[in-house]
């Protein structure tokens, strides 16, 4: 089935150690997101990409980071994680086109970070 | 500003009580509003979207309707597995960025 997978499913990583969380999509869409949802929260946009093109929200703090290689895969790096960075960072894509602004989540990651 | 408000924050039913859960907006330039169910520890799952007002869509025991001002989600006969936090946003468009507005949802338990 075509899909978005999120690798590792759970993180644990010390404070200050970079991790890098991964996304993967079979469903060949052009938008891919990366979302940061703190426990009872609505999920909080960090940044996206229309194709190669990287748009960042205002708010996301520098110590994110983001690559995508090719159509399927886009890659979150935490430089250097702090305690509040301890969260579930959802994966999503849509579908290029108007009218056509469903995004699609994959399972998630659940960092921690002690 | 864009914002997107549900109500109630929390819903406790009864296996068989139909209820609504309620969004309401006020996103300029509105292009959908977007319904998602998220269960514990999972990403969102998407529902339905909407894009004018007296669109109606369902799916099984769930009915979603849009107005100009506010969006329900209409759970008719719920079952214990229809429990999770069922989150609602709008979708705006920022130049050539599509951007969802989220709720804070409202979480549903249906007890057996």
């Amino acid at each position: 089935d075509a899909m978005v997978i999120q690798n590792p499913r759970y993180q644990v990583t010390q404070f200050g150690k970079p991790v890098t969380l991964s996304c993967s999509q079979t469903l060949n869409h052009n938008v891919m997101y990366w979302y940061q949802q703190k426990s009872s929260q609505a999920p909080k946009l960090l940044f996206h990409y229309y194709d190669k093109d990287f748009n960042n929200e205002a708010d996301t703090p520098d110590n994110f980071q983001s690559r995508r290689p090719n159509t399927s895969f886009c890659f979150l790096d935490i430089r250097s994680p702090g305690l509040g960075d301890t969260a579930m960072y959802l994966c999503a894509t849509s579908p290029p086109g108007q009218g056509t602004d469903t995004q699609y989540f994959g399972p998630g990651t659940r960092l921690t970070v002690l | 500003e864009d914002q997107v408000t549900q109500s109630p924050e929390a819903l406790r039913l009864q296996e068989g009580e139909s209820s609504s859960l309620n969004c309401s907006y006020t996103v300029s330039g509105l292009r959908g509003l977007f319904w998602y169910r998220q269960d514990p520890g999972k990403g969102p799952e998407f529902l339905f979207t909407l894009y004018s007002a007296g669109e109606e869509k369902e799916k099984e025991r769930l009915k979603a309707t849009l107005t100009k001002k506010e969006s329900f989600l209409h759970i008719t006969a719920p079952k214990p597995e229809d429990s999770a936090t069922y989150l609602c946003a709008g979708a705006c468009t920022a130049g050539n960025n599509r951007k969802l507005i989220w709720g804070l949802g409202t979480s549903l338990a249906v007890n057996p």
